[in-house]
């Protein structure tokens, strides 16, 4: 069975500061590891996957197959970074069925 | 269109009540995935749809729980005899082909509140 899991409900830095937000995985192969962002009154919305290898809105995740990890990073935490954020992996599928984490309510204080 | 689109966005209904939740996806949009989503929790898959066919079907909770896209675009979630634990945000998500690699677009979700 596949899992994700995110061990902060919440996480509070001020602006400025760096940020990372922890995601682990179990899955016996190889899984697509993905990022989801909720801001206010939005809808859930892609923000990043580790296939792409590439920094949205200066967030960068690495896949860590060692540790099972994909830990969301910032060096510089903005205001409008505040959101839930998602952790999610597709495995086992063609189709790409999302298993989601519980998710992390990241608030940016100014 | 705008994108995926949900209705209604709010529902309450009684204990044992039938309820239909649309969604109509992005136009041209093969997959169709359902996702129910409990106060506080992530998503959780219910089913996926590739056009009219309905190939995974394995989060549906109970019998009461049934889905359908006749015709490959808009699709519907139905519940029946709805339960207080049914409560929850149920989201529809679509994507242009059947690849695990597309990003899925999610709507805005339809708030389902059992009395």
């Amino acid at each position: 069975a596949q899992r994700v899991t995110q061990p902060e409900k919440l996480l509070s830095v001020f602006k400025g500061a760096p940020v990372e937000l922890k995601c682990n995985y179990s899955y016996s192969g190889s899984p697509e590891l993905f990022w989801y962002v909720q801001y206010s009154r939005q809808r859930l919305q892609l923000l990043l996957r580790h296939i792409s290898r590439e920094s949205i809105k200066g967030f960068t995740a690495d896949l860590n197959k060692g540790e099972t990890s994909f830990h969301l990073k910032k060096p510089f935490a903005q205001e409008e970074d505040s959101a839930m954020y998602y952790c999610a992996l597709t495995g086992g599928t063609s189709y790409g069925k999302l298993t989601f984490g519980q998710g992390t309510i990241l608030t940016v204080h100014p | 269109g705008a994108g995926v689109s949900q209705s209604p966005r709010y529902k309450v209904a009684k204990r044992g009540q039938d309820v239909a939740l649309r969604c109509d996806p992005i136009s041209g949009h093969v997959s169709l995935f359902w996702y129910q989503q409990a106060l506080g929790q992530g998503p959780e898959f219910l089913t996926y749809f590739q056009n009219e066919a309905q190939l995974d079907k394995s989060g549906l909770p109970s019998d009461r729980f049934f889905a359908e896209r006749p015709e490959g675009s808009v699709s519907t979630l139905k519940i029946q005899r709805t339960q207080q634990e049914d409560s929850a945000v149920y989201l529809c998500a679509s994507s242009l082909s059947s690849s695990s690699y597309n990003e899925q677009f999610f709507g805005p979700g339809t708030r389902l509140t059992v009395l």
